[in-house]
């Protein structure tokens, strides 16, 4: 069975630590994408990577960056948590092929910054 | 990007066909539409895609209009499971389109 797979289903934190969100896939997909979800703001795109070390800026990127080093994985970095980034974090991939954009979501880490 | 209109919720008794409309008046020839759904605490599950063509399979019917300006998701027999947001997407920007924006879906509620 295809997987994308987070490396935490929950997570706490403090204020102004660095946090690392692991996603891995194992569908050799080119395009990897980092979400958040929050109650009554639906998901949001937060960056998209559509090859290795490639990046591309979502809807709200501010107080993230991401890494892409290895085609399966795809890292998301808080530089400073703060209590705002609370929330629930959603890792998705897909093939690029034009017309057949079929994300398959990883089961979301649910982060708190306290 | 082209943007969507769904109806903030539907409820559905079981059994019956749920019929979720979406409005997408501003999509342009080479756009796609897309359903995904997203049950209570798990991550969006892609149903289906068209382009102009009706499509089928084995979740679900999508009805495109003619001018492309709405589709209607079909679920033939509703059951609990399917209780959740279902979202309804057109494209994507960036590189090539290659990210999908969702909006805030329709809650559909499924009773017995």
């Amino acid at each position: 069975d295809v997987k994308v797979t987070q490396s935490s289903r929950y997570l706490v934190k403090r204020t102004g630590e660095k946090v690392f969100l692991e996603c891995v896939q194992d569908m050799d997909h080119e395009n990897m994408f980092w979400y958040r979800q929050d109650p009554g703001l639906g998901l949001r795109l937060i960056y998209f990577s559509y090859d290795v070390k490639m990046k591309e800026k979502g809807d709200i990127p501010e107080g993230y960056s991401v890494s892409r080093e290895k085609k399966e994985r795809f890292s998301l970095i808080l530089e400073s948590a703060s209590t705002n980034q609370t929330s629930m974090y959603l890792c998705a991939s897909s093939f690029k092929q034009t017309g057949n954009y079929g994300y398959t979501f990883g089961s979301g880490t649910r982060l708190t910054v306290v | 990007d082209a943007k969507t209109t769904q109806p903030t919720s539907m409820d559905c008794a079981e059994g019956r066909a749920a019929n979720l409309p979406c409005n997408h008046s501003t999509i342009s020839g080479n756009e796609y539409v897309y359903w995904y759904r997203q049950i209570h605490s798990q991550g969006p599950q892609y149903i289906i895609h068209g382009l102009k063509n009706n499509e089928t399979n084995e979740m679900a019917s999508l009805i495109i209009t003619e001018d492309r300006k709405s589709s209607t998701l079909i679920l033939p027999h509703a059951t609990l499971r399917d209780t959740a947001v279902y979202y309804c997407i057109v494209r994507g920007r960036g590189q090539a389109g290659t990210a999908l924006i969702f909006g805030k879906g329709t809650t559909l509620s499924v009773s017995s």
